[in-house]
């Protein structure tokens, strides 16, 4: 019930190109959904999140979709580039209550070739 | 500091020793959470605090993990008679209080129990 499903584990694309990765959760109550990017040796960084009262947000290159009813939500990376290759992880979480924790998918390494 | 740090950056014990974590939150922040990421795997929750009373520790592995926030700032994860098992990047992330569930990450302590 817990449980969020990432895909896929690895990416290899060209500079320029639109990666996407793909994240389902189980728990329909879950109501924020985070994206954070990690290079190695570094704690995961916040890039962007949606709530699912919107089916798409879209901070500079980079673009979270919703789909509430798939229970799906992913990353579009426009306009790829190399200092973008790094390790995405998608996660859910309640934003109230006591349990807030965040509960992480299992990661996309993606590689922006240059 | 601007982010969250923690201190040591890497810990190296032997078996059955016992170790201290530490965790310098956002200033401002009340709520803290403490992660344990194993090699090539998503965070994956320990123990939530929301000021100086754990909100949510259904994430610690056994009793022999123990964590503490005094004062409602710093926090400390403690491990006794450390096992190789628990060899992992043990990360700290904080937050301000709800709505907001925007976590941000310290760059974590790399544990290796020999």
């Amino acid at each position: 019930q817990q449980q969020v499903k990432q895909s896929p584990q690895s990416l290899i694309v060209q500079k320029g190109g639109i990666p996407i990765i793909n994240c389902a959760y189980e728990n329909t109550a879950f109501d924020y959904f985070p994206w954070y990017q990690q290079f190695p040796g570094k704690g995961p960084a916040l890039l962007i999140a949606i709530r699912p009262d919107v089916s798409e947000k879209k901070e500079g290159r980079f673009t979270i979709s919703f789909n509430k009813s798939a229970k799906q939500f992913s990353l579009h990376i426009m306009d790829s580039q190399p200092g973008d290759s790094a390790t995405y992880f998608c996660a859910a979480s309640l934003s109230s209550g006591s349990a807030r924790q965040l509960t992480f998918g299992s990661g996309t390494q993606l590689t922006v070739l240059p | 500091g601007a982010g969250v740090s923690q201190t040591p950056s890497n810990k190296v014990t032997e078996k059955g020793k016992y170790v201290e974590l530490r965790c310098d939150p956002i200033s401002g922040h009340t709520a803290l959470y403490w992660y344990r990421q194993s090699l090539g795997q998503g965070p994956e929750f320990l123990i939530y605090f929301q000021g100086t009373g754990a909100a949510d520790d259904s994430g610690l592995p056994n009793d022999r993990f123990f964590a503490v926030r005094p004062e409602g700032s710093v926090s400390t994860l403690k491990i006794q008679r450390t096992e190789r098992g628990d060899s992992a990047v043990y990360l700290c992330a904080s937050s301000l209080m709800a709505p907001s569930n925007e976590q941000f990450f310290g760059p974590g302590t790399r544990l290796t129990v020999l």
